[in-house]
């Protein structure tokens, strides 16, 4: 596609349900990455995926978050048993290679999610 | 600790003059550091870039400045206009073999017409 598309772009959800965020990166893009960005601050790094393969989950708040991705292609973050404190912008990006070599990251626009 | 921080949260600046944004870093160990714009209710959007063997870096009305010595990073816009109104965040990262950014808490631009 012609950038990083996420759904929903908002979601209410009540305390102690489920979520899943969906991200669709660039096409061709193998290295995928889930931010988070409360109000007012700058982005959280959550994790990170080459392929399918996830070598960097450090940034993962708890388990009660997991991300998985499949074809190489869509990621879909979730989290369980969501709490007030899991309100955020969910931001996904993807680059044609890894970061540290030097490549651009794509951002999405985001889902914004709200825990009542 | 470790931490990529801003001095100033909000700018604003006239139309047509030159705006001057701050980040103080840290990590001994960052390697490469990146600006992003935000406008609201979009992701961040690429500005620049510049790796730590380099201490200054020039794009289109943009320049970065890297100070390693006092661990300070600036990004400079020229000849400011209404659609740099946004906010602005630096990034650092360690390198190959490290995918994490870590960003500062950002600093809004505002353009004055």
């Amino acid at each position: 596609g012609a950038g990083v598309s996420q759904s929903p772009s908002n979601k209410v959800t009540e305390k102690g349900k489920d979520v899943e965020l969906r991200c669709d990166p660039i096409s061709g893009h193998t290295a995928l990455y889930w931010y988070r960005q409360s109000l007012g601050q700058g982005l959280e790094f959550l994790i990170y995926f080459q392929g399918n393969s996830a070598p960097d989950k450090s940034g993962l708040p708890s388990d009660r978050f997991s991300a998985e991705r499949t074809g190489g292609s869509v990621s879909t973050l979730t989290i369980q048993r969501t709490q007030q404190e899991d309100s955020a912008v969910y931001l996904c990006a993807s680059s044609s290679m890894p970061l540290g070599a030097g490549e651009k990251l794509f951002f999405g626009s985001g889902t914004q999610l709200s825990v009542l | 600790g470790e931490s990529v921080g801003l001095h100033l949260p909000t700018l604003s600046v006239q139309e047509g003059d030159n705006s001057i944004i701050n980040c103080a870093y840290s990590n001994s160990a960052s390697d490469y550091f990146i600006w992003y714009k935000q406008e609201s209710g979009k992701g961040p959007q690429f500005i620049i870039d510049i790796r730590s063997n380099m201490d200054k870096r020039q794009g289109q009305r943009v320049t970065v400045l890297l100070n390693k010595t006092v661990k300070h990073l600036s990004l400079q816009i020229a000849a400011t206009q209404p659609g740099d109104s946004a906010v602005y965040f630096c990034a650092e990262n360690r390198g190959f073999g490290n995918e994490k950014l870590t960003f500062g808490t950002g600093t809004r631009l505002t353009i004055i017409p």
